[in-house]
């Protein structure tokens, strides 16, 4: 099973709001990833999780805030987000390994628009 | 620092024809290269990797590609296109990063098939 399951689906929020995007994977990986999206563009990584912690933040402001609760999950908390943070955020996960070339597993993205 | 390069942001190929996709990569040691396809709002499917060996890879979907060394290149290759290969193709170098693998992508090569 290569499957990393993202909810939900689609979000809308205003500026205001506190939200959360879930990520989960079953692959017994020890990395995981979120990445950012826009239209047109590659993805853009944002922070990545090796054994539960948190080992790379690519200066993403504050507003965006990453959980790893466990093995198979990570969140990543929403608050006070502009529309330009309107974007597919992607998760991925893969094996924590000292060879590069490991690949990631991607989620299908959520697709979230700040109002 | 790495970086990917795919010179052909369009390609439109009739059904049936064969394609190829270019990649050019910079990176100081051995590359690590992958090809990720991308559906319209869905997440990134990896097509095939290269790690050493061989420098032709077989992927899923009836893709390959061949890498030279000399030329800095993993080009992507299908024989016949198929009408559902219409999509977003990224092409990556991995590198070892905050105990994850971090991939840089290239800007993306849009194909579009004609019927």
């Amino acid at each position: 099973d290569t499957e990393v399951t993202q909810t939900p689906k689609h979000l809308v929020m205003g500026m205001t709001n506190k939200k959360s995007l879930k990520c989960e994977q079953h692959m017994g990986h020890r990395a995981m990833y979120w990445y950012k999206q826009k239209a047109k563009k590659p993805p853009e990584l944002m922070f990545v999780y090796s054994y539960e912690k948190l080992s790379i933040n690519e200066s993403v402001p504050s507003r965006f805030s990453p959980e790893c609760p466990n093995s198979s999950l990570l969140n990543l908390h929403l608050h006070a987000l502009q529309p330009e943070d309107s974007a597919l955020y992607l998760c991925a996960s893969s094996q924590i390994t000292r060879d590069r070339g490991r690949e990631q597993y991607f989620g299908p993205g959520t697709r979230l628009t700040v109002t | 620092a790495q970086s990917v390069t795919q010179p052909d942001i369009h390609i439109t190929v009739s059904e049936g024809a064969s394609l190829e996709l270019r990649c050019n990569y910079s990176y100081g040691a051995t590359p690590y290269l992958f090809w990720y396809v991308q559906s319209p709002g869905q997440g990134l499917q990896l097509l095939l990797k290269y790690f050493s060996g061989d420098t032709l890879v077989q992927g899923i979907k009836g893709f390959e590609a061949e890498f030279k060394r000399s030329q800095s290149s993993f080009n992507l290759r299908k024989p016949s296109v198929h009408w559902s290969d219409a999509a977003e193709y990224f092409c990556a170098v991995g590198v070892l990063r905050g105990g994850g693998n971090k991939l840089t992508f290239g800007t993306g090569t849009q194909l579009k098939v004609e019927l």
